[in-house]
């Protein structure tokens, strides 16, 4: 089947303790996205990766990084994780040029 | 990209079809017309897109006016499992960085 995996789906942590939230999609797309979904701004893009060890910075970078060392794996790192980074993440993977994206399941994260 | 407008919110009764207007005035020739949903919380879901033709595919129907200044997403037969926010993004396709943007989108309430 087609998809899109996150993990973890639910994650609560503290202020200043590093995690990753990994993204991983099975139809051998090369285009990757990060989005964040907050109540009241919609949905805004953090990263993107438009092919392996080729990432840029969305609209909303600040506090994120990503890699992107295979086609099918593109990461979310934040180091030094802060309560406004409390949200509703998304990972979405597309064919390059074409708008068809397929987002994973959500990852909500609660920083305390 | 072009500003889309929707309305906040409308009902339809489960087994009639729904129809969701989407105005787009400003729209440019090399537009292309998606539309999302997304069911709460989960990961947005492609539906459908077009540039001036009519399409459908087996979750709806696209209708695009002859000046493309406003379109209509149908679902022929809705169900309680389409209660969603629908959203009318317009895009060049293949634009850089491929970023979807999702504004306030349409409320659908099916009801039985």
């Amino acid at each position: 089947e087609a998809q899109v995996t996150q993990n973890p789906r639910y994650l609560i942590t503290v202020t200043g303790k590093k995690l990753t939230v990994t993204c991983s999609q099975n139809m051998n797309h090369e285009y990757m996205s990060w989005y964040r979904q907050d109540p009241g701004l919609g949905l805004r893009q953090i990263y993107y990766s438009m092919n392996v060890e080729v990432t840029d910075k969305g609209d909303v970078p600040e506090g994120y990084k990503v890699s992107r060392k295979e086609k099918r794996n593109f990461p979310l790192i934040l180091e030094s994780p802060s309560p406004n980074q409390t949200s509703l993440y998304f990972c979405a993977s597309s064919e390059p040029g074409r708008q068809e994206q397929y987002f994973g399941p959500g990852t909500r994260l609660t920083v305390t | 990209d072009a500003k889309t407008t929707q309305p906040t919110s409308m009902d339809c009764a489960e087994g009639r079809a729904a129809n969701l207007p989407c105005n787009h005035s400003t729209i440019s020739g090399n537009e292309y017309v998606y539309w999302y949903r997304q069911i709460h919380s989960q990961g947005p879901q492609y539906i459908i897109h077009g540039l001036k033709n009519n399409e459908t595919n087996e979750m709806a129907s696209l209708i695009i006016t002859e000046d493309r200044k406003s379109s209509t997403l149908i679902l022929p037969h809705a169900t309680l499992r389409d209660t969603a926010v629908y959203y009318c993004i317009v895009r060049v396709q293949g634009a850089y960085g491929n970023k979807l943007v999702f504004g306030a989108g349409t409320i659908l309430r099916v009801k039985s």
